[in-house]
């Protein structure tokens, strides 16, 4: 099993500002996942951050707007850039660390809105 | 690219009665793996229940099973016995076989469950 603390839990930004989310796992794992949820939506993937190289992100997700930090095996950080409230969201990091069908585990998301 | 798809937005059962949630899929591959999650008000996501591909045998975790129909493409939930604490936003997931594609789920729209006392 995992463990992850993700801060912070909730934030309310000003438009065109930035703010990082962290995530913090109890055991080192090779990938890490984030992934938004917008306002009664489903998850969905921006990235999947490896330890030691870039981050790699899904469609309609740019590196300029949400930069990706993987310094080692149990911490990334995600940055939302240039705010805006269409950026209000949960944001949430998980992580799988076992075989490919066990569970994935998740931070309990932060609460993002963009005023 | 593997789609997920659940047709109920919201879902409503008495307290102590049964209720199936759907969910169906789309995928090329033969080999992968299913769950569902939960998400109530605390955001947390918690696994309920999986099911492997390979496996014919139905997945059952204590009050909640699954109906796996590799053929049709479809993996619905059933929740027997509801009790108020099984309300929660529901989320079917789907994750490839894949190691290139790292452990990455592909979520489905989610159903609102309300149990009523």
């Amino acid at each position: 099993s995992a463990v992850i603390s993700q801060k912070p839990s909730r934030d309310i930004c000003q438009r065109g500002t930035s703010l990082t989310i962290q995530c913090q796992v109890d055991s080192q794992v090779t990938m890490m996942f984030w992934y938004r949820q917008q306002p009664g939506q489903s998850l969905t993937l921006i990235a999947t951050a490896n330890q030691g190289s870039e981050a790699t992100y899904e469609s309609g997700f740019v590196i300029d707007k949400f930069p990706i930090s993987r310094p080692n095996l149990t911490f990334s950080t995600l940055t939302v850039s240039n705010m805006s409230p269409e950026d209000s969201s949960i944001y949430l990091c998980s992580v799988a660390p076992g075989l490919i069908n066990t569970e994935a585990f998740f931070g309990q998301g932060t609460r993002l809105t963009v005023v | 690219a593997q789609t997920v798809t659940q047709s109920q937005p919201e879902m409503s059962v008495q307290e102590a009665e049964t209720v199936t949630l759907s969910c169906t899929y789309d995928t090329s591959e033969s080999d992968y793996y299913l769950f569902w999650y939960k998400q109530p008000p605390s955001r947390q996501m918690i696994l309920v229940i999986r099911q492997e591909a390979y496996k014919q045998q139905n997945a059952t975790e204590n009050r909640f099973s699954v109906n796996f129909q590799k053929a049709a493409k479809s993996f619905s939930l059933k929740i027997s016995d509801s009790q108020l604490g099984d309300a929660a936003m529901y989320f079917c997931a789907y994750r490839g076989s894949d190691g290139n594609a790292g452990n990455m789920l592909t979520f489905g729209g989610g159903t609102r469950l309300m149990v009523k006392p």
